[in-house]
This record gives C-alpha cells, structure tokens and sequence, in this order.
C-alpha cells in the first residue's frame, strides 16, 4: 500500500522556521514528482510547492516564494519543506501528495500552528 | 492564473437524492481536471481525474463530465458516507495548480 507521511508540524512564533518532513512507504518516491499543499483552519486547499524527480524544476506559489523551500532526499524515499519567516497566515494542514492526473495519494497531514 | 470557481457553496440533500456539483474554470483546461472529496479531520480523496475518469476504488455512483471551462461531478444517489466537502482543482496551466474554494455537500 503506497503511504505518505508528514512530520514536523507544531507550534512556531512568528519569524521563527521549521522543517516539515514527508516519508513515502510503498512507492519509491525518486521517480515521481511532489507537491505541498496546505489547508488553513476552516478554508479550502492551497497548493504551494512542486518538485521534480530529480529537483531540477522546482515550483512555488507566491504566497511562499522566498520564505519555503523544497527539497528531496531520493535515497531516504523522503520530501522536505523549509519553512522560514513564518507568519500568522502560514497556520495550516500541510499535505504532502503526489502529483498524478490530479494528485492520487496524499499524506494524512502535519499542522503548523503560527502564534506568539 | 487559472481561477476555479465552484458552486453552489453548500448542497442539503436527502440519503438518495442526486447531487449535482459546478466547477468552472477562468479559461479552458481542456479535460485537465480533478475531483476530490474531504471528510473532516482526513486528507482529501482522488475521486475523478482527466474530468470523468473514476479513480481506484471510487464507486460508479460518482461521475464527472465536462471540460474546457465547465465541469460537473455528480453523485447518483447520496449514501451516508458522501457528505463531504468536494473540491475541483485543475492541473492544465501551471505554476500555480489551483483548487475551486469547495462544495459542502450535507445532510438536509
């Protein structure tokens, strides 16, 4: 059974960062592209960063670009998002999901809760 | 950016009522678009993609048609498991890849 698991989340200040983390169990992740999305508290779903297998294209929505960061470590079957200068508007579920004729599998979520 | 924009926002139906969900899109996407269903407290469900192809496991009473800028995902018949929210999301023209801001479908 393909799995996606995110870990990480937690309660940050603002300006603070942190790392979320995305295992995949069940389908080797190096040959599929990944993106995040995120669901703020009682609002829709937000994509906000793709990857490619190889990490040579790399995509943000301008709500992140310059503050997130993407990555992959294909030998840990693992997707990563550094998150920096964090504010109020960043508290939400972020999903990581894989990217297939829509996005097929999805992660259960981690919550990143920005407050002072 | 492509904008989606669903309707209407909530749908109050009966167990065995049809349902029927809009989502239309700013400028055409030819058949690049997704469904997905979410319950509260879970991930978001693939439910239809390329606009009427079911995704694994889905039951036949979801089906989805449409394309360029109008889509539709209708449920025949309304099971207890059903109510959810549903979100459309085109995946065509990107960066940005946008999701509609969702339908939630309760019980009436």
């Amino acid at each position: 059974e393909m799995q996606l698991v995110e870990s990480g989340g937690g309660l940050v200040k603002p300006g603070e960062s942190r790392r979320l983390s995305c295992v995949a169990s069940g389908l080797t992740l190096s040959l599929y592209s990944m993106n995040w999305v995120r669901q703020a508290p009682g609002k829709g779903l937000e994509w906000i960063s793709y990857i490619s297998p190889s990490s040579s294209t790399i995509h943000y929505a301008d709500s992140v670009e310059g503050r997130f960061t993407i990555s992959r470590d294909n030998g840990k079957n693992s997707l990563y998002l550094q998150m920096n200068s964090l504010r109020d508007e960043d508290t939400a579920v972020y999903y990581c999901a894989r990217p297939y004729s829509g996005m097929d599998v999805w992660g259960q979520g981690t919550t990143v809760i920005v407050s002072s | 950016e492509i904008v989606m924009t669903q309707s209407p926002a909530t749908l109050s139906l009966s167990p065995g009522e049809r349902a029927t969900l809009s989502c239309r899109a700013s400028q055409s996407v030819g058949t690049n678009l997704a469904w997905y269903q979410q319950k509260p407290g879970q991930a978001p469900r693939l439910i239809i993609s390329g606009a009427s192809t079911r995704a694994t496991g889905i039951p036949a009473r979801f089906s989805g048609s449409g394309s360029e800028t109008v889509f539709t995902l209708t449920i025949s018949s309304l099971q207890s498991e059903d109510f959810a929210v549903y979100y459309c999301q085109q995946y065509y023209k990107w960066p940005p890849l946008t999701f509609g801001g969702g339908t939630k479908v309760e019980i009436k």
